[in-house]
Formats: structure tokens, sequence, C-alpha cells
């Protein structure tokens, strides 16, 4: 079955800090990612997608991440860590069957100290 | 500024009342969902709406009714609730599965 891992639940990094947010996913056909965020009391954003162009993607807030076929991952990156960066993250896949389906990661909470 | 608005944004309930959860957006999209969202959870999906005809059901219990009555509004009708149905409830809207879904900010719902 299709699926979304994020390694780590939770991740804490120090303020100017590279982040690193592990994403891998499993899929017959080539997939549509996403990374959203989520700040407290609030609906999720998105931060970047992959729909197949390039393998490096550009996102909001200087997040990128590089899309490897090959190790089926999707790791978000940004090379120093805001302390408004605090947030929850979210990996997800377009469901492989077609249709509207987004299939989510369980998450990872990153954590930005002083 | 939120895309997808959602009203009300608390909502305190008995298990008894009858309310209604509201979601409108005017982006076009002809897809719209209904999520519930745990603390320190993912969203779960619980219903998908395209071209307004419901397209997905996650086997939600039927005190849950999801209503589409045009494309840019979308209902979540709710009637005897649980209190483990408390959660935050949000709403989305999207183009396609090569396209990221659209969040509003969500219902905090409790349930006395």
């Amino acid at each position: 079955a299709q699926s979304v891992t994020q390694l780590g639940s939770h991740v804490s990094v120090s303020e100017g800090a590279l982040v690193l947010l592990r994403c891998n996913y499993s899929s017959s056909v080539p997939p549509y990612l996403f990374w959203y965020v989520q700040y407290p009391n609030q609906g999720l954003q998105l931060l970047l997608k992959y729909t197949s162009a390039a393998t490096l993607v550009k996102g909001i807030n200087g997040f990128e991440a590089e899309f490897k076929k090959s190790e089926t991952s999707f790791h978000l990156t940004k090379p120093s860590a805001h302390m408004s960066d605090a947030a929850e993250y979210f990996c997800a896949v377009s469901d492989e069957a077609g249709g509207f389906k987004t299939i989510f990661g369980a998450g990872t909470r990153l954590f930005v100290k002083a | 500024d939120t895309e997808v608005t959602q009203t009300p944004k608390h909502l305190v309930m008995g298990m008894t009342n009858k309310k209604s959860l509201k979601c409108e957006q005017h982006m076009g999209h002809r897809a719209m969902y209904w999520y519930k969202q745990k603390a320190k959870k993912p969203p779960e999906l619980m219903f998908v709406y395209s071209y307004e005809k419901l397209s997905i059901n996650e086997s939600v219990p039927s005190r849950f009714s999801p209503e589409c009555p045009n494309s840019s509004l979308l209902n979540l009708h709710l009637h005897a609730l649980q209190p483990e149905d408390s959660a935050l409830y949000l709403c989305a809207s999207g183009r396609g599965r090569d396209q990221p879904q659209h969040f509003g900010d969500g219902t905090r719902l409790s349930i006395l």
C-alpha cells in the first residue's frame, strides 16, 4: 500500500543551524509530493511541491527539498533555522489510484532553540 | 491570508445538539475536503466532494453529514456527537492530484 514515512516525530535544532526533516515514500507510479507546515491553531500551509519537473524544489521561507527516486526520499532542508520555523511539518503524497486523495505522513515537530 | 474560510473558529456543543460547520472558497477549485485532526496527529480524511458530488466517504459515522450546496461552499452537519469527536476540523480545496490542497484554519470543536 502507498505510504509516507517521516523519520523522527521530533527534531530539535539551534537557531542558525541546518534543518533536515526526513521523508520517504512508497509509490508504484511517479509521485506527486508535498511538504506542508502547520503553526499552532492554524491549518496546513504548502511549503513546496514536487510534480516531476526539477528534482530540487525550492519553497517558501527558505526551505527546499530534493527528490531522489533511487532512495524514494523527499527530505526537507533549510540552511539556517529561525525561531519562527518552529512548527509541525507534514510530508504528503497524492494517491496513486487517482482522484483527489492525499496521504499524509505522521508529522515532525520542529523545535528551534535560541 | 487564508483563501479557504471556515466558520465558526470555535464550537462547544453538548452531545444532543445539532450544529453545522461551514467552509467557503472562491478559487474555482473542483474538489473540497473535510478532515478531522486530533492533537499531534496528521489530518484524517473524512469526505471529498468533486464537482459538488460526494466522491469519498472514509466510513465516517452517520452523526457527521456533509453537504455541498454549490462549488464554493461545503458544510458539515453535526448531530449527537460523542466526546471523542472533539478535534480540529479542517476544510480544504484543490484542483487535482498534481496540485496542493489549500486549507482553512479549522474549527476547534469541543463536545461536552
